[in-house]
């Protein structure tokens, strides 16, 4: 166990739809930071949290977006879905800004249909 | 910009068969360099690790040395087990606070 928690495991939902990805990082870490896995592309970032600051972008279209909140718990919002997003999304978290070990959550597998 | 390059899989061997998969990364500043694991329905974990030129990272019979000079980090194991196969990823982490990862490259080995 990552001591990385992310909801929901399992997701399904058409395309036009938005979701919610959720992620509470483990207790004492600062950074937040999220990917998409698939089949074909690996694992690309999306985006770094730190303390609830945007420090880095990756590959995330402008349909995703994501916060921080003060609790240093992370959300990914996913909207204007399409059948191409279907993917296991992880959250994974560190305890600083630029440090070395990241700690995963088992992923949310999202689907779209 | 900053990348990760893995050998592609899927690599199958057959037990205490030596493993090697190659990574190579972009030479954009003095990078973090590691080595993670993902295990059927988990999520990664980390292997190894190395922070600067020279360094050798090892855990559980693997190992891997940053090699500045051809820019690689290799990943190399004497006798792999049954309970290697998964898929390995290859990263690297700058001063520009991105962790990046390779493809992956995923491992099968045969008893």
């Amino acid at each position: 166990d990552s001591g990385v928690t992310q909801t929901p495991k399992h997701l399904i939902t058409a395309t036009g739809q938005r979701v919610t990805l959720r992620c509470s990082p483990r207790s004492g870490d600062l950074s937040v930071y999220w990917y998409q896995q698939s089949l074909d592309q690996g694992l690309q970032f999306l985006i770094h949290y730190y303390n609830g600051e945007e420090r880095a972008k990756g590959n995330i279209l402008e349909r995703f977006s994501a916060q921080q909140f003060p609790d240093l718990h992370s959300e990914l919002n996913l909207s204007s879905l399409e059948l191409g997003d279907s993917a296991l999304y992880f959250c994974a978290s560190s305890v600083g800004v630029n440090t070395g070990e990241l700690f995963f959550g088992e992923g949310s597998r999202l689907t779209v249909l | 910009g900053d990348s990760v390059t893995q050998m592609e899989g899927p690599v199958t061997l057959s037990e205490e068969a030596f493993l090697t998969i190659n990574c190579t990364y972009t030479a954009t500043g003095y990078p973090s360099l590691f080595w993670y694991v993902q295990y059927p329905g988990e999520g990664l974990q980390l292997l190894l690790k190395a922070t600067k030129a020279d360094d050798k990272g090892s855990n559980k019979g693997f190992e891997a040395t940053y090699r500045k000079e051809t820019t690689s980090f290799h990943l190399e194991k004497g006798s792999v087990q049954v309970s290697d196969s998964a898929v390995y990823f290859c990263a690297r982490l700058s001063g520009t606070y991105k962790y990046i990862f390779g493809t992956g490259t995923r491992l099968k080995v045969l008893a």
